[in-house]
């Protein structure tokens, strides 16, 4: 079976740093991307960023390029978004997913991670 | 980038009746289009991809049609079950763009 699943809630104060996990399991994670998603409160889904783990090969959005980091662990299947300045804007759901075959949908998500920027 | 636009943003249907979603890109995305299935607390599900491949786990009631510019999602006969947000994403082209989203719920 298929899972991704996530690190857990987190607090944090405007100006910290933060690095959240997704750690997948059932299938080859080198093979799939593995995607980053942003849902603010009572909002749509944004999509943040992707990686293949095979050979790292990273793609943003421009709303988000250059304001988060994705990278990828592939001996431990798990993959990361982080961030280095947090804002209170950044409060939100992150969720991270993996990609079908070759081309970038999402078919298999991860739980959610919260988080909550304030001071 | 890929501007994808839903309509309506929210759409009331009583049990049992047809629900139409509309998505519209800004320029052709061939059939590489995905809708998603979004319900309170939880993560999003994949409902549709290439336009009209039903992902596993959904019903028939669930069907996708459109190429180019222009998808539809239709429900059949709504179950409780269904209602719930709606997404298409495309995947033609870097970024990756989701739509606003349709919001089915009960009349």
């Amino acid at each position: 079976e298929v899972q991704l699943v996530q690190s857990g809630a987190e607090v944090k104060k405007p100006g910290e740093s933060l690095k959240i996990s997704c750690k997948g399991s059932g299938y080859s994670f080198t093979r799939y991307w593995i995607g980053w998603v942003r849902q603010m409160p009572g909002k749509g889904l944004e999509w943040m960023g992707i990686i293949y783990p095979d050979d790292s090969d990273t793609r943003y959005s421009p709303s988000f390029q250059g304001q988060v980091t994705v990278s990828v662990d592939k001996s431990i299947s798990t993959a990361y978004l982080q961030w280095g300045n947090l804002k209170a804007s950044d409060t939100a759901m992150y969720y991270c997913a993996k990609s079908a075959a070759a081309r970038p949908y999402f078919d298999s998500w991860g739980q959610g991670t919260l988080v909550t920027v304030s001071s | 980038e890929i501007v994808m636009t839903q309509s309506p943003a929210t759409l009331s249907v009583s049990p049992g009746e047809r629900a139409t979603l509309s998505c519209r890109a800004s320029q052709s995305v061939s059939s590489h289009l995905a809708w998603y299935q979004q319900k309170p607390g939880q993560a999003p599900r994949l409902i549709i991809y290439g336009a009209s491949t039903r992902a596993t786990g959904f019903p028939a009631r669930f069907s996708g049609s459109g190429s180019g510019t222009e998808f539809t999602l239709t429900i059949s006969s709504l179950q409780s079950e269904d209602f719930a947000l709606y997404y298409c994403q495309q995947y033609n082209n870097w970024p990756l763009t989701f739509g606003g989203g349709t919001k089915v719920e009960i009349k």
